[in-house]
């Protein structure tokens, strides 16, 4: 039982660049999120999805997109890269978004060039 | 507008003491409240939930007490040990575009020195 794995760990882009974070659990949760971190600040959600097929916005979605085609995988894609977009992004499953903890994967740290 | 506050400063205190952290929101009605811990360059780990009704969760060491009326949350760590250095995260659920949504705050760093 892996819990929630995210690749990769590390990333330097170029602005204009696109890319995907990788997000996949093994624990058949239905709610699956992303959050970026930023210093000083709390995690923020980017994109959250209640079960396969159904997505929507966070907080900050501006820049990126989602997609849901199976329980086990939640990739995040970066559509062109600002240095706006330069954090650690955390992506997270619950088994439902009611009464239950989040499982959070390592990180992605991400820097924009 | 929508608020968590937790204290920016980090919070020192000596071994085998109680350590108490402050979580504070505004313009929030959440239904229950969760708490986290996070290590340097580690994904948050979830520790606690608290609803609404329950003013007050216990698990070992950790007690966590819900106070809707002044919209705040206390997190306590007895008989602190270096181990428990980490930053705390308060996280208020709420419900906002037909979903429960985790929001999170800032989170305050504790220090336990032997």
């Amino acid at each position: 039982n892996a819990g929630v794995t995210q690749t990769p760990k590390f990333q330097v882009l170029k602005t204009g660049q696109s890319m995907t974070l990788q997000c996949a659990q093994d624990m058949n949760h239905e709610y699956m999120s992303w959050y970026r971190q930023d210093p000083g600040m709390g995690l923020r959600l980017i994109h959250y999805s209640v079960g396969a097929g159904i997505t929507d916005q966070g907080e900050v979605p501006n820049g990126y997109n989602v997609s849901r085609s199976t329980t086990e995988d939640f990739p995040l894609r970066l559509l062109s890269a600002a240095p706006s977009q330069t954090s650690v992004y955390f992506c997270a499953s619950s088994y439902s978004n009611i009464n239950y903890g989040y499982t959070f994967g390592s990180g992605t740290r991400l820097t924009v060039v | 507008s929508q608020k968590i506050e937790q204290n920016s400063e980090a919070l020192n205190i000596q071994e085998g003491k109680t350590a108490t952290l402050t979580c504070n929101y505004t313009n929030y009605s959440p239904a229950y409240l969760q708490w986290y811990r996070q290590d340097p360059g580690r994904g948050p780990v979830f520790l606690l939930l608290i609803r609404e009704n329950e003013k007050e969760k216990r698990k070992e060491r950790l007690k966590v007490t819900f106070d809707t009326t002044l919209k705040q949350s206390l997190f306590h760590i007895t008989a602190s040990q270096p181990a428990d250095s980490a930053t705390y995260l308060c996280a208020p659920k709420i419900f906002s575009g037909g979903y429960n949504k985790l929001i999170f705050g800032a989170g305050t760093r504790l220090a336990v020195h032997p």
